[in-house]
């Protein structure tokens, strides 16, 4: 199993709809967690950070996490084009530093 | 400040050849990683620095790979000799170690061996 887990996409949705991208991990231990964002030809960028159970919100994007389950996800609202990139789970395992990402999710948003 | 500065952009190389890839972290940053990216395995950490002491490198592929960090404002990933299952695109990243744990990419160093 590996230890963030992905759905690789396409996920295609229209201007101005919400946009849900899931991610699980395995390790239960795990304390930290992160959505990167990846345009094509470009390196990733935090967009949003999350380290206890329940929503947390930035503009438009949410990030929600459920610890028991071991999944988190990111919402964006009012999607746009401009948010058409990859987008990264990432998970810092229990005891260490290090962020191990998931293969990414690719969204696009049709104008 | 300049950001996570990483050279070459793009190297392109034939098997057998050592390849040398650098970076220079983000001035005050304590953390330093290398990442890998294809799209077959996604962003695979390679080895991670912490005060320039290689804390974890459980990620290196194989002996061919070697990193180092002779200083806390440069280091290098080294692969030799390299073969053509190396091309991808790698990344070194930096982090403050202040407890955000956020961390700022480099451009990447696009690796074609051919």
């Amino acid at each position: 199993q590996k230890e963030v887990e992905q759905n690789s996409g396409p996920l295609s949705v229209p201007e101005g709809a919400i946009a849900s991208l899931n991610c699980t991990y395995s390790d239960r231990g795990s304390q930290s967690f992160f959505w990167y964002r990846q345009y094509s030809g470009k390196s990733p960028e935090l967009i949003m950070s999350i380290y206890s159970n329940g929503d947390k919100e930035d503009g438009r994007f949410t990030a929600q996490l459920n610890k028991a389950s071991q999944y988190v996800s990111l919402l964006i609202r009012d999607s746009q084009p401009s948010d058409s990139a990859t987008y990264l789970c990432a998970v810092n395992p229990t005891g260490g530093f290090k962020t191990i990402f998931g293969a990414g999710t690719r969204l696009f948003v049709k104008a | 400040d300049a950001g996570v500065i990483q050279s070459p952009r793009h190297e392109v190389t034939e098997m057998g050849q050592e390849v040398t890839l650098r970076c220079k972290p983000i001035s005050g940053h304590d953390y330093l990683f290398w990442y890998r990216q294809t799209m077959m395995r996604g962003l695979e950490l390679l080895i991670y620095f912490n005060n320039n002491v290689p804390i974890d490198d459980s990620g290196m592929p194989e002996d061919r790979f070697s990193a180092k960090m002779p200083n806390a404002s440069f280091s290098t990933l080294k692969i030799q000799p390299s073969e053509p299952r190396d091309s991808a695109v790698y990344f070194c990243a930096s982090d403050s170690g202040q407890g955000n744990e956020k961390l700022f990419f480099g451009s990447g160093t696009q690796l074609s061996v051919l």
